[in-house]
């Protein structure tokens, strides 16, 4: 069955800093992966995508993500945070179901930002 | 351009009440889903459907019933509310039925079950 695995239940980090959020799938073809983003109160806003090619990809508010097939990974990751970044972020994965296709979700990880 | 309008944005009910949430696209989108959301469990999805007069049951359908008798609408229905049932809800939608769809999502329906 298809899943995707966010070990991270919230990160903390300091603004300015670094952030890589990690997101492990498992599906038994070549994934369609997906990193949404929800604000507090807000429904979720796509930051970036992987559907085939260059395995970095870049999104929004200077975000990028990196496929990696023999890790099963997509991490999420960002070279400097700001304090607007301190959200919900969730991984998500194109999975077949009997219907057609669907998109399958991880826990989520909440991002707090210091100054 | 509305994109996707869930309507009501909080509701009561009391246990073994019925009720429908109701989820409205207006760009025209093929695929439409209801997931609901828990603390420390993410997203999970409920119903989806790929086109009027299909449906297919996702991760979580017991307790929900839904229909899709036109492109815009796709109304979630609890027919006898249950404390678990207590959750956000939110609609999505795509213009593609595959896996490469990026989803549009609504604002989100609170329910309480008493």
């Amino acid at each position: 069955a298809q899943s995707v695995t966010q070990p991270d239940i919230h990160i903390t980090v300091s603004e300015g800093a670094s952030l890589e959020l990690r997101c492990n799938y498992s599906y038994g073809a070549t994934p369609y992966l997906f990193w949404y983003v929800q604000s507090p109160g807000q429904g979720l806003q796509l930051l970036l995508k992987y559907f085939s090619g260059d395995t970095l990809v870049q999104g929004i508010k200077g975000f990028e993500a990196e496929f990696k097939r023999s890790q099963s990974s997509f991490n999420l990751r960002k070279p400097s945070v700001h304090w607007s970044d301190a959200a919900e972020y969730f991984c998500a994965v194109g999975a077949t179901g009997t219907g057609g296709f669907k998109t399958i979700f991880g826990a989520g990880t909440r991002l707090f930002v210091k100054a | 351009n509305a994109g996707v309008t869930q309507t009501p944005k909080f509701q009561v009910l009391k246990t073994g009440q019925s009720m429908t949430l109701q989820c409205a696209q207006d760009m025209n989108h093929e695929y439409m889903s209801w997931y609901r959301q828990d603390p420390g469990m993410g997203l999970r999805l409920i119903h989806y459907s790929v086109g009027a007069g299909i449906t297919d049951q996702g991760e979580v359908p017991n307790g929900y019933n839904v229909s899709r008798s036109t492109t815009e609408d796709f109304p979630l229905r609890l027919l006898s509310a249950a404390p678990s049932q207590t959750s956000v809800y939110f609609c999505a939608s795509s213009d593609d039925s595959s896996g490469a769809n990026v989803l549009t999502f609504g604002a989100g329906s609170r329910l309480t079950v008493l």
